[in-house]
């Protein structure tokens, strides 16, 4: 059974760029949750895809988009990059949405933006 | 709105010694309730779980019991080791949050030799 894989690992970017970052989900997982994690705090939720749909939203801005493929893989697009972005960025998927589904995270991208 | 309380860190302990990360959450309804550990440089591992009152999660020596009367989940294990030395989340998963992990601060876990 493959994991969550991530790509790429690192990425350093400047202030106003664009950045796309991809995950795939683990085989049989139809669910995909994208999360910031700053450093030394939690994960906060930026948005879910359910079957391709966006499935639930964060507190942040449209800047932050994503997409879901029919093969439920998904990526998270950031627009004009801040500095506040910075931050280790986490895919989890799950078998359902629903209630009880543990998430299986990937081991994340790391984004530096000078 | 739901919300997940844990204790501040970090935590420092000797090899051997009992473990205890408390864990509150505010939530409506029936939430779902995690265990996750996130080793340095890493990303988040699913260390256990419970799906209704009175189930005890188990995993690696790790238990966690939830309590709705007292609305806890705490983080337990008799004897740690230094290779547990890592950051713990608490998160509750409901249906009036559409399912979202809602997390807890993480709680840094530093075992001693």
């Amino acid at each position: 059974e493959t994991g969550v894989t991530q790509s790429p690992t690192h990425l350093i970017k400047t202030r106003g760029q664009q950045v796309t970052l991809r995950c795939s989900s683990q085989s049989g997982h139809n669910t995909v949750s994208w999360y910031q994690q700053a450093l030394g705090q939690g994960p906060q939720f930026i948005f879910q895809y359910y079957r391709e749909e966006e499935n639930g939203r964060g507190n942040f801005p449209p800047r932050f988009s994503g997409l879901q493929f029919p093969n439920y893989s998904s990526e998270l697009n950031v627009n004009a990059l801040e500095l506040d972005d910075s931050a280790l960025y986490l895919c989890a998927s799950s078998q359902d949405r629903g209630r009880g589904q543990p998430q299986h995270f990937g081991d994340g991208t790391r984004l530096s933006i000078l | 709105g739901n919300s997940v309380t844990q204790m501040e860190g970090p935590v420092t302990l000797s090899e051997e010694a009992f473990l205890t990360i408390n864990c509150t959450y505010t939530a409506t309804g029936y939430p779902s309730l995690f265990w996750y550990v996130q080793y340095p440089g890493e990303g988040l591992q699913l260390l256990l779980k419970a799906t209704k009152a009175d189930d005890k999660g188990s995993n690696k020596g790790f238990e966690a019991t939830y309590r709705k009367e007292t609305t806890s989940f705490h983080l337990e294990k008799g004897s740690v080791q230094v290779s547990d030395s890592a950051v713990y989340f608490c998160a509750l998963s409901s249906s009036d949050s559409n399912y979202q992990l809602i997390w807890g601060a993480g709680t840094k876990l530093i075992i001693k030799p």
